[in-house]
């Protein structure tokens, strides 16, 4: 079936500017993360969904950092009035129960903030 | 809190040779241990795992044993091959952490023909 889809592949945006991310996970995937990944660095923990509710927002660097799932499946990150230090790739992961179950993750988004 | 260290790379190599990737963690309870790969232009996925001390994760001719006493999770295989090039990230997660993965940095592998 179909994995975890992230758009926009890329994104380009001005400091100070607003931008979302979107997340697709895979259908019936109950768990859905977000992550940052700079370059040369491993995946950083954002937020964490379990259905609807985000069950563990403690990796989002501050309050211009906001997400939702409001339906339990497709997921938005937003950010607010964007930073040149918010410019890396960001990547999303589902997986079937959250408990240990294997993390799928999407192919990410790339976001540079000029 | 959590941390996993990974060796630095790249680690280079010719085709055939035997890889070692070294992997070890901090955790203040039982964690699993993962090994993730992201081939170029994919996304990272699930290579193996290991949930408790002295299990060993294999898959695709990988190979990763869960050291409890040297809080280590080394990954190996015996002949590597050039589509094995990629970037792997050792993980863990456990249930103080919500089983919520926390990863290395990653070590990047290129193999020549």
């Amino acid at each position: 079936g179909a994995g975890v889809s992230q758009t926009p592949s890329n994104k380009v945006t001005e400091k100070g500017k607003y931008v979302e991310l979107r997340c697709d996970p895979i259908s019936g995937h109950t768990a859905l993360y977000w992550y940052r990944q700079s370059l040369g660095q491993g995946p950083e923990f954002l937020i964490y969904f379990q259905g609807t509710g985000a069950a563990d927002d403690s990796g989002l660097p501050n309050d211009r950092f906001f997400a939702v799932r409001p339906e339990g499946s497709v997921s938005t990150l937003k950010i607010q009035r964007t930073e040149r230090g918010d410019s890396a790739v960001y990547l999303c992961a589902s997986s079937r129960t959250g408990d240990n179950s294997p993390l799928h993750f999407g192919n990410g988004t790339r976001l540079t903030v000029t | 809190g959590n941390s996993v260290t990974q060796m630095e790379g790249p680690v280079t190599l010719s085709e055939e040779a035997f890889l070692t990737i070294n992997c070890t963690y901090t955790a203040t309870g039982y964690p699993s241990l993962f090994w993730y790969v992201q081939y170029p232009g994919e996304g990272l996925q699930l290579l193996l795992k290991a949930t408790k001390a002295d299990d060993k994760g294999s898959n695709k001719g990988f190979e990763a044993t869960y050291r409890k006493e040297t809080t280590s999770f080394h990954l190996e295989k015996g002949s590597v091959q050039v589509s094995d090039s990629a970037v792997y990230f050792c993980a863990l997660s456990d249930q103080g952490g919500s089983y919520i993965p926390t990863f290395g940095r990653g070590t990047s592998l290129i193999v020549h023909p």
